[in-house]
């Protein structure tokens, strides 16, 4: 069975600054894909980021961007220049590429951007 | 836009009570998921279904059964509500693409049921 873990329950950085979220997981695929899920106060659950695991490089969507270290089952997410709106839960999530189409969910990150 | 929607934000129930959480998709999706989320432990899945009156199990089924009757529409039900069962609920779809590709799930707001 996957495993996903978040080891930083919670994470307080000021506007503009960069701050970087970690998950690391644990299964025996070797194809998968990654995922960073964001939750906003009271708000529906949006995809942030996506890494497939047979990609070598790491995936970006403008301030977003994540650390993907296959062999040491790390994929951590990298927000630059963060904003308020950027304050939400933070979850990283894993899938299987055969198969049913279950995400495997780690236990969240709450981060909140201060003014 | 893909729309998720369900049909309670809030809901408080009474311990032993039959109840129902539906979740409906506008996006002709084949996939539909129910997950349970709780502080400090993420989301977890409660049941799937990629088709309509198919229906397998997740990670956490005891207490919860489903039903999918139309392909919009997938229902979490709980047949005697329980205090432990005091969640965030949220429903997800996907389109069921072909082995190796990926699509994106999309989510609706959750429901969060206090049991009482």
């Amino acid at each position: 069975a996957q495993t996903v873990t978040q080891s930083q329950p919670e994470m307080s950085v000021q506007e503009a600054e960069t701050v970087t979220l970690s998950c690391t997981y644990d299964t025996s695929e070797n194809n998968y894909y990654l995922f960073w899920y964001k939750q906003p106060p009271s708000r529906q659950m949006i995809l942030v980021i996506r890494q497939e695991a047979y990609k070598q490089q790491n995936a970006t969507e403008n301030r977003f961007s994540v650390n993907f270290q296959k062999a040491a089952k790390s994929f951590s997410l990298k927000i630059s220049d963060s904003q308020l709106g950027d304050t939400a839960m933070y979850f990283c999530a894993f899938m299987k590429s055969q198969g049913a189409q279950k995400l495997v969910f780690g236990q969240g990150t709450r981060l909140t951007i201060n003014p | 836009d893909v729309k998720v929607t369900q049909s309670s934000r809030y809901l408080v129930k009474r311990t032993g009570e039959k109840v129902f959480l539906e979740c409906v998709q506008d996006m002709d999706h084949e996939n539909m998921f129910w997950y349970r989320q709780d502080p400090g432990l993420g989301l977890r899945l409660i049941y799937f279904s990629y088709d309509v009156k198919m229906k397998e199990k997740g990670d956490i089924p005891e207490g919860y059964s489903v039903s999918r009757e139309k392909k919009e529409r997938f229902s979490l039900i709980l047949e005697s509500a329980s205090t432990n069962q005091t969640s965030m609920y949220l429903c997800a779809s996907s389109l069921h693409g072909s082995t190796g590709s990926y699509n994106e799930q999309f989510f609706g707001p959750g429901t969060r049921l206090t049991v009482l």
